[in-house]
């Protein structure tokens, strides 16, 4: 595609539920992203992909995030059981592969709301 | 673990103003570094780098930079901002493959 691409761009759910965001990278990026971004606050490190290696989850704050990648394509990053303190916008971003010198495209990201 | 600072959370400038954005971090080894930016109603974007090489610079849009090592500093310039740079911008930092961004400092350019 022609940048990445991120849905819903807008969730708004109640405390306890599970939540799902999906994330499409550019077609070819070997690396994937995810990033939360609280308001006020900067971009935080959740996990990141590259191409069949185990994922890198240092960034994950609890056990109650976890995130998949199909392959090299679609993520989907899951918030079980959600808290207030989870409403934040989720940024998703890729690269061509890991390392330092890849520049990372991001996504629109999505606006979680926990109620 | 790496970190990064903007002690600028908000920065108000008349057009035509210079701009200089400050940018800090703390690591010992080799870095790799970076200025994002997010215009309203869009994805963040690369604005510039450095990896190596001339500490000065330049990026799109008139943007600047210069990596200051002995400072641990990269900070963002432009000589005359537009209305059009009204916007976040995001520092980050790059080390064995942990990319840290900073928390933003916001831009507003009154015309």
């Amino acid at each position: 595609g022609a940048g990445v691409s991120q849905s819903p761009s807008n969730k708004v759910t109640e405390k306890g539920k599970d939540v799902e965001l999906r994330c499409d990278p550019i077609s070819g990026h070997t690396a994937l992203y995810w990033y939360r971004q609280r308001l006020g606050q900067g971009l935080e490190f959740l996990i990141y992909f590259q191409g069949n290696s185990a994922p890198d989850k240092s960034g994950l704050p609890s056990d109650r995030f976890s995130a998949e990648r199909t392959g090299e394509s679609v993520s989907t990053l899951t918030i079980q059981r959600t808290q207030q303190e989870d409403s934040a916008v989720y940024l998703c971003a890729s690269s061509l592969t890991s390392g330092d010198y890849n520049e990372q495209f991001f996504g629109p990201g999505t606006r979680l709301t926990v109620l | 673990a790496q970190s990064v600072s903007q002690h600028n959370h908000h920065v108000i400038l008349s057009e035509a103003a210079s701009l200089e954005l400050g940018c800090n971090y703390s690591y010992g080894g080799t870095v790799n570094l970076f200025w994002y930016v997010q215009y309203p109603g869009q994805h963040l974007q690369l604005l510039l780098k450095y990896f190596s090489g001339d500490p000065l610079v330049k990026g799109i849009k008139g943007f600047e930079a210069e990596f200051i090592k002995s400072k641990f500093s990269f900070n963002l310039r432009k000589p005359s901002v537009q209305w059009s740079d009204t916007a976040e911008y995001f520092c980050a930092v790059s080390s064995n493959n942990d990319m840290r961004f900073g928390a933003g400092t916001r831009l507003t350019v009154k015309p």
